[in-house]
């Protein structure tokens, strides 16, 4: 049973650009949470999310970040015109249900330049 | 102000020691208490408490939830240099139909030869 993927694991990207950040549960995982890690801080919740749905976005910035679990296929953090402030590790967690451990993939690092 | 205290923040001790990681936490919507281990990618899933004076023990490592104190303790004896990582306190908060982690800033850990 494979972890959680997320793909790319490094990804640059020039001030302007768009981001588009993978992940894949684990088998049998319906729930994804996206985190996200800034240097020298804690992990920071972003959005968790169920099949086709937004459950909590609370942690999300309003503008230029969304994210989606379509029926088919993996979970996607976008970020529009990045900023250098984007810059940071983005983690995506999955579990079965909701209030149980969460796992985590091995995160994209995002480097605006 | 933070809901998830970490102490200390960081921690050098020689192998075979045994270390003593403290989380203090608030108790707003608190459904959880998680400890994971970041080395350089992914926080690993150490343990999940949820009731108070329920030791739970893996290896070398145990932790024990005081919820009318809020704190955990993680316990990690016969320290190895592979102990050496980050470990990650996190609440699982869970309110209005929504589950999330709220994760305090780490313990670093590092175990020298």
């Amino acid at each position: 049973n494979a972890g959680v993927m997320q793909n790319p694991r490094h990804l640059v990207r020039r001030r302007g650009q768009e981001a588009r950040l993978r992940c894949s549960p684990m088998k049998g995982h319906s729930h994804v949470y996206w985190y996200r890690q800034l240097p020298e801080e804690g992990l920071k919740f972003m959005v968790y999310l169920q099949k086709e749905n937004i459950i909590d976005e609370s942690g999300m910035p309003k503008e230029r970040f969304s994210a989606e679990f379509p029926k088919e296929g993996p979970s996607i953090l976008r970020i529009q015109q990045v900023v250098r402030g984007d810059s940071a590790a983005y983690f995506c967690a999955s579990s079965p249900s909701a209030n149980t451990e969460a796992f985590f993939g091995q995160g994209t690092r995002l480097t605006v330049v | 102000e933070d809901k998830v205290v970490q102490s200390p923040l960081s921690l050098v001790v020689h192998e075979g020691d045994t270390v003593t990681l403290n989380c203090s936490y608030e108790v707003t919507n608190f459904r959880s208490l998680l400890w994971y281990k970041q080395e350089k990618k992914a926080p690993t899933f150490l343990f999940m408490l949820t009731s108070s004076g329920i030791e739970k023990k893996s290896g070398r490592l145990s932790s024990i939830l005081d919820k009318k104190e809020l704190f955990s303790i993680l316990n990690i004896t016969a320290t190895q240099t592979g102990d050496s990582a980050i470990y990650l306190c996190a609440r699982g908060d869970s309110g209005a139909g929504s589950y999330q982690l709220t994760f305090g800033k780490g313990t670093k850990l590092s175990v020298i030869p």
